[in-house]
């Protein structure tokens, strides 16, 4: 099974500075991973797939890069509603897919 | 517009059962597999089982192996999780999630609002 790890479990920036969040495979995953936003009480909403690739409806202050093991999530200039929590999952080697233990991003 | 709606959580003793559907709408159903996720209270995201949509491949993560069993209807646009033997650690809100991707490649494209399932005595 892959593991996949976040860094670091809580960031604290302030709005309208960059965010930069880390997630890190076992083994290459290719560009097989997914990002996943989280607010308290809701379901995860899907960010980006294929490492870089925005979702329908996703502000472009989003932004993935990365392959193999190293993937990074970047917010641009940070909105009031994008303080939640950040999940990455590797979707290369399935079953099963695995997820982060999750970054949270909170205000400074 | 997609929408997947879960029901069926509650409060069950360990050792007991519990059926949780998920109701599907807005897109074609029996053309896609589906899965269930699950969220421990305060923990991250864990993947629970998959269904192909004939229902031809099932996969379970092996912490669920052997007592959870996933099914689905196509003509009524529903998923289903039959569980059994439950134990605290099964205590989690479950989601049922449309993946998106091809072949064995899939993320997560739309989940449900959830349903909680607390095993306690």
């Amino acid at each position: 099974e892959i593991v996949m790890t976040q860094s670091p479990a809580t960031l604290s920036v302030s709005p309208g500075e960059r965010a930069t969040l880390s997630c890190r495979a076992s083994q290459s995953v290719s560009s097989n991973l997914a990002w996943y936003q989280q607010k308290p009480g809701q379901a995860p909403r899907l960010l980006i797939y294929g490492a870089s690739t925005r979702a329908t409806g996703i502000p472009a202050r989003f932004s993935g890069s990365g392959s193999g093991t190293e993937f990074t999530l970047t917010i641009s200039s940070l909105q009031s509603e994008d303080f939640a929590v950040y999940y990455c999952q590797q979707y290369n080697n399935w079953p099963p897919c695995t997820f982060g233990q999750g970054t949270k991003l909170e205000i400074k | 517009e997609v929408q997947l709606v879960e029901s069926g959580g509650g409060l069950v003793k360990p050792g007991g059962s519990l059926r949780l559907s998920c109701a599907a709408s807005g897109f074609t159903f029996s053309s896609y597999s589906m899965n269930w996720v699950r969220q421990a209270p305060g923990k991250g995201l864990e993947w629970v089982s998959s269904i192909s949509s004939s229902s031809s491949y099932i996969y379970y993560a092996d912490s669920v192996k052997g007592r959870f069993t996933i099914s689905r209807d196509n003509a009524k646009n529903s998923l289903y999780l039959q569980m059994n033997s439950l134990r605290a650690e099964d205590t989690a809100v479950y989601y049922c999630a449309r993946p998106l991707g091809s072949g064995t490649k899939r993320y997560f494209d739309y989940w449900g609002q959830g349903t909680l399932v607390t095993v306690s005595s």
